[in-house]
């Protein structure tokens, strides 16, 4: 099974800042990886995928970049709505595995 | 707009089976993609369950495969989940959700229903 990490495991940060999480995959896997947003008591809702590829009707703010076993998340100016739990996710083979989630809370 | 929705019981016994629906509206079930479960026990992570197509071709997560089935209604448009011989380990919030075929991404989830197991 490919295992997925996650850092930080989470942050604090404000309106405005510039955000950034990491996924690391314990193979190699191109650039078969999505990013989830998931906020309490929802489900969660797919931001990027194919490691850089941004979902529909998702936010210009989000962007994605990597390949291989490092990725990362980026939200260039934190909103308000935008405070969540980020958890990656491997597309390369089964099981497809979760990363552990980087919480992003208000500073 | 696709939605889907979990039904099934709230509270299953230690050792019995957890039995799940997800009934799926807004489009065909018979169409091209595969449908899922995904659990995420109360206040941790998420864990794919498995997958089954619109034919009933099924892939599971090994740590899970002994004790789980999965099946698809086309004429009620809804597939199903059956875990067996469940735990208090099983607890969690179970979602279904729409996978697509070529990246492997869960674009349409259900909310997700509570299933607590009680010994």
């Amino acid at each position: 099974d490919i295992q997925m990490t996650q850092s930080p495991s989470s942050l604090s940060a404000s309106v405005g800042d510039r955000v950034t999480i990491t996924c690391r995959a314990s193979q190699s896997m191109s650039t078969f990886l999505n990013w989830y947003q998931q906020k309490p008591g929802k489900a969660p809702k797919v931001l990027i995928y194919a490691a850089s590829s941004l979902q529909s009707r998702v936010p210009s703010r989000f962007s994605g970049s990597g390949s291989g076993t490092d990725f990362t998340l980026t939200i260039s100016s934190l909103q308000p709505e935008d405070f969540a739990t980020y958890y990656c996710q491997q597309s390369h083979s089964p099981p497809f595995t979760f990363g552990p989630g980087t919480r992003v809370d208000m500073k | 707009q696709v939605q889907l929705q979990e039904s099934g019981p709230g509270l299953v016994k230690a050792s019995e089976t957890l039995s799940l629906t997800c009934a799926v509206s807004g489009y065909s079930i018979r169409s091209e993609y595969y449908w899922g479960w995904i659990r995420q026990p109360p206040g941790k992570g998420l864990e794919w369950i498995g997958t089954i197509s619109h034919s009933g071709t099924t892939y599971f997560n090994p740590s899970l495969e002994s004790r789980v089935t999965m099946a698809v209604d086309t004429s009620k448009n809804q597939f199903s989940l059956m875990m067996r011989s469940v735990t208090a380990a099983d607890t969690a919030v179970y979602f279904c959700a729409r996978r697509t075929v070529g990246a492997t991404i869960f674009d349409y989830w259900g909310q997700g229903i509570l299933v607590t197991v009680s010994s």
